[in-house]
């Protein structure tokens, strides 16, 4: 199985503080992106990174790409409540657009 | 417009019944996809449409039968379905590639 793994499966922590999450993956891909799921709704996307960037940034999102590791890692800033939701990491292995799901990260900000 | 619509949002069916799951975008994007997700668990890859053309078939069962009829709409039509088929099912599109938009979901039991 191509399916990477994430973690932690889950992370509470308060207001204004940072959450990190990590994904890991198999073989090489093309890009790699992250995911917000609410609660029961659809995905999100947030934010890609391709196999030759080492880090990007959107707002108080930022991800890193190690490619010799074969792991990116997702930092929000300045957590709000709002954020609270699953996180998934999703690796394009260039397979006809086919994107591969980690088992994702339940955040929760509480106020 | 920067949606994909999905309906209907909820759907009970029994398991000897006939259903249609449709989808829609207006985003000029040429490739949509139909996932599966459980609870708690990340989203799985059923069918990938390009250009109109089913290019990925991830060997779901033939109780569920997609159809892109056009580059907007995808359908995904649903017969003698099992319980364990209950689940909410997503629909996306990418132009082709990259980051995928997601459609808020079609919540399915099937009794």
């Amino acid at each position: 199985s191509q399916q990477g793994e994430e973690d932690p499966q889950a992370l509470s922590i308060q207001e204004g503080e940072n959450a990190t999450m990590n994904c890991s993956y198999k073989t090489s891909i093309n890009n790699l992106q992250w995911y917000r799921q609410n609660s029961g709704r659809g995905l999100v996307h947030l934010i890609l990174i391709r196999s030759n960037e080492r880090e990007k940034h959107s707002g108080r999102l930022r991800v890193t790409l190690d490619t010799s590791k074969k792991s990116s890692s997702l930092l929000i800033t300045a957590s709000r409540a709002a954020d609270t939701a699953s996180y998934f990491c999703a690796t394009d292995y260039n397979q006809g657009g086919k994107l591969i799901f980690g088992q994702g990260t339940e955040l929760s900000v509480k106020p | 417009d920067t949606e994909v619509t999905q309906t209907p949002k909820h759907l009970v069916m029994g398991m000897t019944n006939k259903k249609s799951l449709k989808c829609e975008q207006h985003m000029g994007h040429r490739a949509m996809y139909w996932y599966k997700q459980k609870a708690k668990k990340p989203p799985e890859l059923m069918f990938v449409y390009s250009y109109e053309k089913l290019s990925i078939n991830e060997s779901v069962p033939s109780r569920f039968s997609p159809e892109c009829p056009n580059s907007s709409l995808l359908n995904l039509h649903l017969h003698a379905l099992q319980p364990e088929d209950s689940a909410l099912y997503l629909c996306a599109s990418s132009y082709p590639r990259d980051e995928q938009f997601f459609g808020p979901g079609t919540r399915l039991t099937v009794l």
